[in-house]
């Protein structure tokens, strides 16, 4: 069974870009969620998608950050314009039934200059 | 405000030693809590979880997890430290406080250095 995986692996962009991540989740896991590690601090929740409606996106931290999950498959996450505090590792997780454990993908390091 | 702590940044150990790598939780109501290692390159992978039960949970490759209520800790064990166990450890516990999420509160993580 193939895991969670993500796209791109790294990105490095100038500040003011546009940057599109992406992630497949686990085939037949409902629940997706996406979490980002800052500059070696904690990894910070971001949102929630059960299939594709936001269950709870209490965690992305401004309008410049936007969340799809279109057919409740694979899901982007957009930042527009970045800003250089938005670098860092972008990581998505799924899992079957909230409640079960995460898988988590490799994550995105993004880098913003 | 729920909470996980890693108090240690790096923890060093010798081959062969046992290791322990600390998590103190903060939480309302009946803590979930969850270990992960990072490998370089790798993503997060799930090691093992205490949801009820035992105090004492057994995951992957050979680690162990305490649970010890009064001490509001969960701290990672293994009894014979590989070079292959180093990496960044991550604490996790669920939130309690948003219905239907299940969304994770993790710790700042702690990078595990298993010397030859």
């Amino acid at each position: 069974e193939a895991g969670v995986t993500q796209f791109p692996s790294h990105s490095v962009i100038e500040k003011g870009q546009t940057v599109t991540l992406r992630c497949d989740p686990i085939s037949g896991h409902d629940n997706l969620y996406w979490y980002r590690r800052v500059m070696g601090k904690e990894i910070k929740f971001l949102l929630h998608f059960v299939k594709e409606s936001k269950q709870d996106e209490s965690g992305m931290p401004n309008n410049r950050f936007l969340a799809e999950r279109t057919g409740g498959t694979y899901s982007t996450l957009k930042v527009q314009p970045a800003e250089l505090e938005d670098s860092g590792v972008y990581f998505c997780a799924s899992s079957q039934v909230p409640r079960n454990e995460q898988f988590f993908g490799p994550g995105t390091r993004l880098t913003v200059l | 405000a729920q909470s996980v702590a890693q108090p240690e940044d790096q923890v060093n150990v010798a081959e062969g030693n046992p290791l322990t790598v600390k998590c103190t939780y903060s939480v309302s109501g009946n803590p979930y809590l969850f270990w992960y290692v990072q490998y370089p390159n790798r993503g997060l992978q799930f090691l093992l979880k205490y949801i009820t039960g035992d105090n004492l949970v057994k995951g992957s490759y050979g680690f162990e997890a305490e649970f010890n209520k009064s001490q509001t800790s969960f701290h990672l064990k293994k009894p014979s430290a590989l070079v292959s166990d180093s990496a960044l450890y991550f604490c996790a516990v669920r939130d309690t406080t948003t219905s239907g999420t299940y969304k994770y509160i993790f710790g700042t993580g702690t990078r595990l250095k298993v010397l030859a």
